[in-house]
């Protein structure tokens, strides 16, 4: 069975702190790696995404690292603020044909930034 | 939110009965999905739909079908709904290169 482990299962960082989430993937055949934020009550949102031809991207704070080698790849948020409380999900999948939108998920991880 | 509406937003049934979920876009997008979530296991793909009419099964198709007779709407129904499905269902579609989710339905089943 495909799957994507994620952790930690939850995470407790202080304001202005780097909040660093992990997921390790098996299927070598997986070429999207999506990340989404989540608030209570809403539908998981994209948040960023790579492709396994980078080893890096980043979008202001956020920041998806990737190791093809080790089937690895992680989130980081820097100066994390009050307003980043939220669960995260990280994701896997493919990028084209009928696959894509086929995503499989990570436990979610709930992070909380304490003012 | 992508166009996507779900209805309805929170539902209570009884174990065995029927139970249908709706999901509706407004931009005409070909693929369509439906996720349920629950602690511990993320989300998880039921079916998904490619086309009007054309579906497929996804990792945990068991005690539900969908249909798609217009683009529009992707209907997930529980032919016989059982404890084990209360959860919380999500709606996806493809744009682009990206997958946007409604709001999600919150059904209990009693």
């Amino acid at each position: 069975q495909q799957q994507v482990k994620q952790s930690p299962q939850s995470l407790i960082v202080q304001k202005g702190g780097i909040s660093i989430i992990n997921c390790a993937y098996e299927n070598t055949a997986f070429d999207y790696f999506p990340w989404y934020q989540q608030f209570p009550g809403k539908g998981p949102a994209l948040l960023i995404a790579i492709r396994p031809d980078v080893s890096e991207k980043k979008e202001g704070r956020f920041t998806i690292s990737f190791n093809k080698s080790a089937k690895q790849f992680s989130l980081h948020i820097m100066d994390s603020q009050p307003g980043d409380s939220a669960t995260y999900f990280c994701a896997a999948g493919n990028a084209g044909g009928t696959s894509y939108g086929k995503l499989t998920f990570g436990q979610g991880t709930i992070l909380t930034v304490h003012p | 939110d992508a166009g996507i509406t779900q209805s309805p937003r929170h539902k209570v049934t009884e174990t065995g009965t029927p139970v249908t979920l709706r999901c509706h876009q407004t931009e005409n997008h070909r693929y369509m999905y439906w996720y349920r979530q629950d602690p511990g296991h993320g989300l998880r793909l039921i079916h998904y739909s490619y086309g009007v009419k054309d579906t497929d099964k996804g990792e945990v198709s068991d005690g539900y079908s969908v249909s798609r007779s217009k683009t529009e709407d992707f209907l997930l129904t529980l032919e016989s709904a059982t404890s084990s499905q209360t959860s919380v269902y999500f709606c996806a579609i493809r744009s682009l290169a990206e997958a946007f989710f409604g709001q999600g339905t919150r059904l209990t089943v009693v």
